[in-house]
């Protein structure tokens, strides 16, 4: 199967970390993927990282990758007010008939009090 | 400016209505796909488009039916409305192919089934 797992909330205070984790199951994903969904929009690609990666890093964004244990992250550093939203994770499906399907997480809801 | 546009933000329907949820995108993308959002649910896919006139059944795709009769537009259609269909209807397209793609979505149909 390809279930992805993630935490359903995660509070922080503005300026700390937010470290929010995901757990997948399909080995063969070649790209996970980051998707963030403000209140009232749809989803947007935040980031994404290739399966022989396992760091990516952009600006205020750290995605790790530790394959071995299908373990993905995504660290917001200085994490802001606007930064309050939904984070989903979210696997690429295999070649044949799921090719350019995601399979995503139930997401993680980020809540940032001032 | 890319666009996914879904023809409504809302809708409230009657039971046993048919219920039309309109899709376009204007990125020429290969892809399309329609998911609902349900709180603590995350995104479930219903169903999903890889070329105009083909379409294929995801996790959920009882009581839908979709079409796809040009490349751009994709069409979600509830057959008889029940309240167990209410929630957020999302939209999204990519590109076709090998390699990580973005998918873009449209910003939501929340849908009411009174």
């Amino acid at each position: 199967g390809e279930d992805v797992e993630q935490s359903l909330f995660l509070s922080v205070r503005e300026g700390d970390s937010s470290v929010i984790n995901c757990t997948y199951t399909d080995s063969s994903s070649t790209y996970l993927y980051w998707y963030k969904q403000e209140p009232g929009a749809g989803l947007q690609l935040l980031t994404y990282i290739f399966s022989n990666m396992d760091m990516k890093q952009d600006q205020r964004l750290t995605v790790l990758l530790n394959k071995k244990d299908k373990h993905l992250s995504l660290r917001i550093a200085d994490t802001q007010t606007g930064d309050s939203a939904i984070y989903f994770c979210a696997e690429s499906g295999r070649g044949g008939s799921t090719l350019g399907r995601l399979y995503f997480g139930r997401g993680t809801q980020l809540t940032v009090w001032p | 400016d890319v666009k996914v546009t879904q023809s409504s933000r809302y809708l409230v329907k009657r039971t046993g209505e048919k219920v039309f949820l309109e899709c376009v995108q204007d990125m020429d993308h290969e892809n399309m796909f329609w998911y609902r959002q349900d709180p603590g649910l995350g995104l479930r896919l219903i169903y999903f488009s890889y070329d105009v006139k083909m379409k294929e059944k995801g996790d959920i795709p009882e009581g839908y039916s979709v079409s796809r009769e040009k490349k751009e537009r994709f069409s979600l259609i509830l057959e008889s409305a029940s309240t167990n269909q209410t929630s957020m209807y999302l939209c999204a397209s990519s590109s076709g192919g090998q390699g990580a793609t973005e998918a873009f979505f449209g910003q939501g149909t929340r849908l009411t089934v009174v």
